[in-house]
C-alpha cells in the first residue's frame, strides 16, 4: 500500500524566496511520484513527475524535485517564489502499474509580497 | 499533451435529483478513469476506478447505487450522482489513464462543483 505525508498544511514565504514544500511516502513498491498545483475551483495541474531515471526531476514554473529513495521523500523545491505560486499543492504516489494514486492532505503556500 | 474534458464545471440541482458528469480524453485513450472527491480544504479522495467495458470498483464506503459509473469507451466515463442530498455538495474530479503509452500519466479533468440544494 501507498502513502503520503505533506509536512505542513500551511506555508508561507516572501516573494523572490525558497520555497520548500515536504513530501514523504511509503511504498511497498518502487513508486511513481507526482506533484500537483491546484488553483481554487479549478483541476490539478501535473508540475512535475518521477518514474523512472534521473532523481533530480524538473517541472514546469521553475519548480524541481528530488527523489530521495533512502529518505524516501520527494521535496519540492523552487529558487524564487512568485506572487503567481500561491495555491494548494498536493504530492502523489503511485505503484507502478495501473494503480490510482493516493495524495497527500495538501501544502498551501502563500507568496508575501 | 494529454487533455480530458469535464463538465459541467459548476451545477446546482434539487435535492432528490440526479446530476450526470462527463469526462473525455480528448487526445489518448483513457483505458481507465479514476474518479476523486474533494471536500473543501482538504485532498483528494479516491472514490472509484473504471476500466473501459469493465464494471467499476468502488471505494470501501462509496455507495455503488448513488455513484453510477459508466466507462463505455475508451474517451468517456460518465459519474452519476443519484437522489443527491446536500451532503453530497462537493468537488468532483477525473482522472484519465493510459499506461501503456509512452507518456505514462494521470490526467485530470477540471472537476465539477456540485451543489444540491
Amino acid at each position: 500500500a501507498q502513502s503520503v505525508t505533506q509536512l505542513g498544511s500551511h506555508v508561507s514565504v516572501s516573494e523572490g524566496a525558497l520555497v520548500l514544500l515536504r513530501c514523504n511516502y511509503s511504498s511497498s513498491v518502487p513508486p511513481y511520484l507526482f506533484w500537483y498545483v491546484q488553483y481554487p475551483n479549478q483541476g490539478l495541474q501535473l508540475l512535475l513527475k518521477y518514474t523512472t531515471g534521473a532523481t533530480l526531476v524538473k517541472g514546469i514554473n521553475g519548480f524541481e524535485a528530488e527523489f530521495k529513495k533512502s529518505e524516501t521523500s520527494f521535496h519540492l523545491t523552487k529558487p524564487s517564489a512568485h506572487m503567481s505560486d500561491a495555491a494548494e499543492y498536493f504530492c502523489a504516489v503511485s505503484a507502478r502499474g495501473n494503480t490510482p494514486l493516493v495524495f497527500g492532505k495538501g501544502t498551501r503556500l502563500s507568496v508575501i509580497a | 499533451g494529454a487533455v480530458v474534458s469535464q463538465h459541467p464545471s459548476r451545477v446546482i440541482c434539487k435535492s432528490g435529483t440526479s446530476v450526470k458528469i462527463e469526462c473525455r480524453s480528448l487526445d489518448f485513450q483513457a483505458t481507465t478513469m479514476f474518479w476523486y472527491r474533494q471536500f473543501p480544504k482538504q485532498s483528494l479522495m479516491l472514490m472509484a476506478t473504471s476500466n473501459e467495458g469493465s464494471k467499476a470498483t468502488y471505494e470501501q464506503g462509496v455507495e455503488k447505487d448513488k455513484f453510477l459509473i459508466n466507462h463505455a469507451s475508451l474517451t468517456l466515463s460518465t459519474l452519476t450522482v443519484t437522489s443527491a442530498h446536500p451532503e453530497d455538495s462537493s468537488f468532483y474530479i477525473c482522472s484519465g489513464n493510459n499506461p501503456g503509452t509512452e507518456n505514462y500519466g494521470y490526467t485530470f479533468g477540471s472537476g465539477t462543483r456540485l451543489t444540491v440544494v
